[in-house]
């Protein structure tokens, strides 16, 4: 049972350039989340999914693009990088109902020179 | 939108000692509160969480208290141990069918010196 899988752990970027991240869930959970941590602020929440085929904004959403296609991965796409996207990603699911705990993957470092 | 403050940022405390975190939101209503901790280079993993309709949850040497008038929770450890040396983020969330989403704490890098 592998939880929840990012791919890739690590990618540089130039300015201007795009790159999807993707998430991947084997718990069958409903819904799925994208955070940036960035030092001294925690994690936010860009993105978020409550079901196959649908995406809502979170907290700092500007920048960023997902897609929900498969109830098992959530897409991160940035069209055209900025430094100031510079972070550490993670993506995260969780059930529907009354257990509400939220699964974390293992991270994806961006760095955008 | 909720906003959550932890402290203290750093916290350095000596094997077998107690270590307390504490973290206050705005929005009441709020009714899931949750702490992960985070091992360099991993994601944060859920260590113990409590609902609004619960003052206090204990998980062997973890224990978590909410007090929801004053709108603060904390994270208590005791015989802290090296292992227990990482960043810990305290979260708030509205559970409802929109999902868990959570707002975080700072963080806080616990220390556990020999």
């Amino acid at each position: 049972n592998a939880g929840v899988t990012q791919t890739p752990k690590f990618r540089v970027l130039k300015t201007g350039q795009s790159m999807t991240l993707l998430c991947a869930q084997d718990m069958n959970h409903e819904y799925m989340y994208w955070y940036r941590q960035d030092p001294g602020m925690g994690l936010r929440l860009i993105h978020y999914s409550v079901g196959e085929g649908t995406t809502a904004k979170g907290e700092v959403p500007d920048g960023y693009n997902v897609s929900r296609l498969k109830k098992q991965n959530f897409l991160l796409g940035l069209e055209s990088a900025a430094p100031s996207q510079t972070s550490v990603y993670f993506c995260a699911s969780s059930y529907y109902g009354g257990k509400s705990e939220a699964f974390f993957g293992q991270g994806t470092r961006l760095t955008v020179v | 939108g909720e906003n959550v403050e932890q402290h203290p940022s750093t916290l350095s405390v000596q094997e077998g000692d107690s270590a307390v975190i504490k973290c206050t939101y705005s929005d009441s209503a709020s009714n899931y509160f949750p702490w992960y901790k985070q091992e360099l280079g991993k994601g944060p993993q859920l260590i113990i969480d409590i609902r609004s309709n619960v003052g206090e949850k204990k998980d062997q040497r973890i224990a978590v208290t909410l007090n929801k008038t004053a709108k603060h929770f904390s994270l208590h450890i005791t015989e802290t141990q090296p292992e227990d040396s990482a960043v810990y983020f305290c979260a708030a969330s509205i559970l409802t069918g929109g999902g868990n989403k959570l707002t975080f704490g700072t963080g806080t890098q616990l220390k556990v010196e020999l």
